[in-house]
Parts: structure tokens; C-alpha cells; sequence
């Protein structure tokens, strides 16, 4: 299976600052899939990267697919106390249809006001 | 559509009894799948079912785990001969095959279990 390593575990951040999240891959990456989760909630898809090279952003969050380090980063500008939460990566466990999720650890970040 | 429900949100048992959950994925995905989230972990791959077939379990169901898609609408997990290990988040996610078959999963708010 996939293993999905997530950087930092948690984060603690003034509001307004920048930061940026790592999730790094032991296996070839297929899909790789940002999701934020409240305590206790669902999980909220925030985007999805397929290739190379792949960036996407929306609203103050900017994710980017580096599929030769095997890695994904998720870079939130001008942060604010609604970006609080846990931030999950997950993979594609293989090329075929299907769509199973491996997920990393999460990291959690706090803004302060 | 309201998006992915589950019921019910909460459910506390007594080690021993049986238990089953309810998810509702979105009307038009063909793709149904369920996995568990203890604390402060992310979730982890349960099973996965195509229509009303179930296509592949993980190593993690054992044999007291039996999830069914009767009709390939709804789902229902149920969990047999409880354990206080079982107690965990429980997530549904749905989602629809896409030429390329990668689309994105929405998941429901999870059922809480707590094994007394």
C-alpha cells in the first residue's frame, strides 16, 4: 500500500501569514487528492492534481504536484482563522479505476487572530 | 442533491452487541466507498463497491465487518460482536467514474462509534 507522509503534524500561524504543507509519497503517485476536515466532521475536497507539474489554486489556497520528487505541496496566502483545521492528502492506490484513497496523517493548523 | 448522509451521526454500544450504519451517497454516483478514522489519524480504506458489487475489501474489514449495496443506491456497514478497538469515525464517500476512472470523492459527516 502507499504510505503518505504529511509535514508539518501541526501548525500554529499568526493570521495573515503564509504557509505551506508537505505530503510525500513512498510510491509512484497517481492522483493525489487535498482535503480539509473540521474536528469531528466530513471530509471537504479542496482540489485534485493529476499530472506533472500540476498547480491549482483557488480562493488563497495553491496546490502543486511535484511527481518526480513524489510529493505534493498545499500553500495558503494570507492566512485566516476559517483555514483552521486538518489538512489531508490522499493518493490513487494504483492506476486502475477505483479510486481507493490512502490518506497521510493529516496536519493540523491553528490560526490565531 | 444534499451531498453525502449518514446515519446516524452518533452511536454508542456495549461490547458485544451489533451495530450497523447507514450512508446515502450522492444520487447519480455509481461509486460507493467506506473507511475508518481513529484519532488523530487520517482515514483508512475499508471497502469500495461499483453499482452493487462490492469490488475489493481491505485486510482491515475482518470477518465481523460485512458491508452490502443491495440495490446500488445506499450502503450499510455492519459490524458484528463489537470490540472497544472498533471504536472509531466511520466514513462514507461516493463518487462517479469518469473516463480516465479518477474523480473526486465527496465523503458524508461520518458516524462516531464508541464501544463501551
Amino acid at each position: 500500500s502507499q504510505e503518505l507522509e504529511q509535514s508539518p503534524q501541526s501548525l500554529i500561524v499568526q493570521e495573515g501569514k503564509n504557509l505551506t504543507i508537505n505530503c510525500t509519497s513512498s510510491k509512484t503517485l497517481y492522483g493525489l487528492y487535498w482535503y480539509k476536515q473540521k474536528y469531528g466532521e466530513g471530509l471537504i475536497f479542496l482540489m485534485m492534481l493529476q499530472k506533472g507539474g500540476e498547480e491549482k489554486s483557488h480562493e488563497k489556497i495553491t496546490a502543486k504536484l511535484d511527481e518526480k520528487k513524489q510529493q505534493s505541496s498545499l500553500h495558503i496566502t494570507a492566512s485566516q482563522p476559517s483555514h483552521a483545521g486538518i489538512y489531508l492528502c490522499g493518493a490513487d492506490r494504483s492506476l486502475n479505476a477505483g479510486n481507493m484513497l490512502t490518506f497521510g496523517g493529516g496536519t493540523r493548523l491553528m490560526v490565531k487572530p | 442533491d444534499t451531498g453525502v448522509s449518514q446515519d446516524p451521526r452518533h452511536k454508542i454500544t456495549k461490547r458485544g452487541q451489533n451495530v450497523t450504519f447507514r450512508c446515502d451517497p450522492i444520487s447519480e454516483h455509481n461509486r460507493l466507498y467506506w473507511y475508518r478514522q481513529t484519532l488523530g489519524q487520517g482515514p483508512e480504506f475499508l471497502t469500495y463497491f461499483q453499482n452493487e458489487a462490492q469490488l475489493e475489501k481491505s485486510r482491515l474489514l475482518s470477518d465481523r465487518f460485512s458491508a452490502e449495496r443491495p440495490k446500488g443506491s445506499f450502503s450499510t456497514l455492519e459490524i458484528q460482536r463489537t470490540e472497544q478497538g472498533d471504536s472509531a469515525m466511520y466514513l462514507c464517500a461516493s463518487s462517479s467514474d469518469v473516463a480516465g476512472g479518477q474523480d473526486e470523492q465527496f465523503f458524508g459527516p461520518g458516524t462516531r462509534l464508541t464501544v463501551l
